[in-house]
């Protein structure tokens, strides 16, 4: 079974900074990742998406990274904002029309 | 991309009770999955719902517990039955979509479940 792990469990850094959130997975046989984000008693927000033919995808000020041979995947965040507090949660596909696989997130907080 | 509309949004229930979620997507998709996450818990599947045909339970959920329809491409429901407090969370319903990247997953807004 896929095994999704996220590092750190949280983090708190001031406002401005350019931060890394990390996600490891155990079978490099996947057929996609998602990055979501989930604010307080809500549902997910989809940030990214990445097929497992891709290496990188980004949006705005977020870029994410896949390296699938290590099973590792970066969320790289520039300039960060207090807006951008939240759960982000790394997601793997093994194969269309499957469930995905999630590692328990990182809790981020941005502060002024 | 599919948009997924969940009623109702929470519910404060009372144990021994039972409560049927809605999950309602703008568009026909094959597979629909339902989620759920205990509080400060990542999310677990489950099960998937395929229309026509019973639903796959994981292991450690079974149907009699929480029993699902999938009457045509675009609804189901997830009943969570005789609540007790652990069943308090986020249930969440989600499809499997074409999207600007290619075939994703989009999530509904979630239920949020509490049980007295």
């Amino acid at each position: 079974k896929q095994e999704v792990t996220q590092i750190p469990a949280a983090l708190s850094v001031p406002e401005g900074e350019n931060l890394v959130l990390n996600c490891s997975f155990t079978d490099s046989a996947i057929y996609n990742l998602q990055w979501f984000r989930q604010d307080p008693g809500k549902g997910l927000t989809s940030l990214l998406l990445i097929q497992s033919s891709q290496r990188e995808q980004t949006s705005g000020r977020l870029n994410a990274s896949l390296d699938k041979s290590s099973g590792r995947s970066t969320l790289y965040i520039a300039a960060s904002q207090p807006g951008d507090s939240a759960t982000y949660l790394c997601a793997v596909g093994t194969a269309s029309g499957y469930a995905l696989n999630f590692g328990k997130g990182t809790s981020l907080l941005v502060t002024p | 991309s599919a948009v997924i509309s969940q009623k109702p949004s929470r519910d404060i229930c009372q144990r021994g009770t039972s409560l049927t979620i809605q999950c309602q997507v703008d568009s026909q998709v094959t597979m629909m999955f339902w989620y759920r996450q205990q509080p400060g818990q990542s999310l677990t599947l489950i099960a998937t719902a395929n229309q026509g045909s019973e639903a796959t339970y994981e292991s450690g959920f079974v149907i009699d517990k929480f029993p699902i329809s999938r009457p045509n491409l675009t609804f189901s429901t997830l009943t969570v039955s005789n609540m007790s407090p652990e069943d308090s969370s986020i249930y969440l319903c989600s499809v499997e979509d074409f999207g600007e990247g290619g075939n994703e997953q989009f999530f509904g807004p979630g239920t949020r479940l509490t049980v007295l």
